[in-house]
């Protein structure tokens, strides 16, 4: 079964409106990291943002802030203001707790955002 | 900014040669990671290294591929032979510890023809 699930093989939106780019999980550990990571054309993975499993609040970075629903699984990220350098591909990946592994990332396929002028 | 450094960026071969890709992670980082990324997909972790120890080898090709870290800082991943199938990015990321966040270098994107 697949760990990570991105189910949006592609994005459009307009310049200055929000997106909302879906990723859910699976993970029978009750630590677990998520986190989502953007990969331009030139191929280096930034890291945007994470979400621990304990954490109370959704987490905020900048425009950046992710949708932790913990019942449903998924730990959607939703981008404000879209502005054109964020067109790039964008991965949801999972850390699953020290019982589980060593702290390796398992990612999903991502989603390709295209931000129109 | 302290950053993951990688080299080669690109590397064309022909299949049976060798090659090697070189990782210096952050200053500091004690966890190092390989990972392969097949175009069109996401990273898979090849090899994870704490300090100089491999901690995580398990998709790794041990025929074809090697891996070490040999003072526990900068890292060398090797492919020999080189097969069609290995043309992909190799990506390098650091951490903390193995429950920091990761980040990742530039990448190496090899051919093999």
């Amino acid at each position: 079964a697949q760990k990570i699930t991105q189910t949006q093989p592609g994005m459009f939106v307009q310049e200055k409106e929000a997106v909302t780019l879906d990723c859910t999980y699976d993970t029978s550990d009750p630590s677990y990291g998520l986190f989502w990571y953007k990969q331009p054309s030139s191929g280096e993975m930034i890291f945007l943002i994470y979400q621990g499993s304990y954490d109370q609040q959704n987490a905020t970075e900048g425009r950046y802030s992710l949708n932790f629903q913990k019942a449903r699984k998924s730990a959607n990220l939703v981008i404000s203001a879209s502005q054109l350098g964020d067109s790039a591909m964008y991965f949801c990946a999972m850390r699953e707790g020290l019982s589980t592994s060593y702290g390796k990332l398992t990612f999903g396929q991502g989603t390709i955002l295209t931000v129109h002028p | 900014e302290a950053e993951v450094a990688q080299s080669p960026r690109y590397k064309i071969t022909e299949k049976s040669q060798a090659v090697a890709f070189w990782c210096d992670p952050i200053s500091g980082h004690a966890t190092l990671y390989w990972y392969r990324q097949i175009l069109g997909q996401g990273p898979e972790l090849l090899v994870q290294f704490q300090d100089e120890s491999v901690v995580d080898d398990s998709q790794l090709p041990k025929d074809r591929f090697s891996a070490e870290r040999l003072k526990g800082v900068d890292s060398t991943l090797k492919i020999q032979p080189a097969e069609l199938g290995d043309s992909a990015m190799y990506l390098c990321a650091s951490s903390l510890g193995t429950q920091e966040t990761q980040y990742f270098g530039p990448g190496t994107r090899l051919l093999v023809l």
